[in-house]
């Protein structure tokens, strides 16, 4: 079946220093694929998507692109900051039939010193 | 703003008890899913619903798990008969309905504790 996989369990950085969170996806169609962002007592936030192979998605800083080739939608950030601290998931879907569901990854939590 | 309203944010019950958890999804989406989290961050889908009609469901919400959206109430979990291994946080998501990759919206999500 499909499925999501984040590397890194936990990354922790200092501020300013460049964040990439890996994410590569096994997929039998073509999916959607997604970041979420989840802060501490709080549910997952949308972060981006995107739907095409070659198709960059960015929000508040944070970007990732679609490559079909490497099966991957790593999370970037050139310049993090104490409050992007949280647990960012990656996810996939389908835009066709019943399936409707997100198939998620683990979670990475981000920790970023001040 | 208005967002997805979950209550309680914390029940804690014993094994065997019934635990009922709501969601009132944002106004105007028809799509809505429920999750449990676990401790583990692990993300279970259980049910998700357009209007009042199931879409899909897993075999675990068939047989102690029961989920309505009754039109103008809010939506609802139910675990007739908790068991230990249910304690987790329980998400409700809602979405528009013109796509099926639309950004999903979260409540804060309802942590439930069996003892």
């Amino acid at each position: 079946g499909d499925s999501v996989t984040q590397t890194e369990g936990q990354v922790a950085l200092s501020e300013e220093d460049f964040l990439t969170i890996h994410c590569n996806y096994s997929a039998s169609g073509y999916p959607a694929l997604f970041w979420y962002v989840q802060y501490p007592g709080e549910g997952p936030q949308f972060l981006f998507r995107a739907s095409r192979d070659k198709e960059k998605g960015s929000s508040r800083g944070f970007e990732a692109t679609y490559d079909k080739g490497t099966t991957s939608f790593h999370l970037r950030k050139a310049s993090v900051q104490e409050s992007d601290s949280a647990v960012y998931y990656c996810a996939l879907g389908y835009n066709v039939g019943d399936n409707s569901k997100l198939i998620w990854g683990l979670g990475t939590s981000l920790v970023v010193n001040p | 703003n208005s967002k997805v309203i979950q209550t309680p944010r914390y029940l804690v019950k014993g094994q065997g008890q019934k635990a009922k958890m709501r969601c009132i999804p944002e106004k105007g989406h028809p799509v809505v899913f429920w999750y449990q989290q676990n401790k583990n961050n692990e993300f279970k889908f259980l049910i998700n619903f357009q209007n009042q009609e199931v879409l899909q469901q897993i075999d675990m919400t068939e047989k102690r798990f029961s989920a309505e959206c009754p039109s103008n109430s809010p939506c609802s979990l139910e675990i007739q008969s908790s068991e230990a291994g249910d304690s987790a946080l329980y998400l409700c998501a809602s979405r528009t309905g013109t796509t099926n990759t639309g950004q999903l919206y979260f409540g804060e999500g309802s942590k439930l504790t069996v003892l």
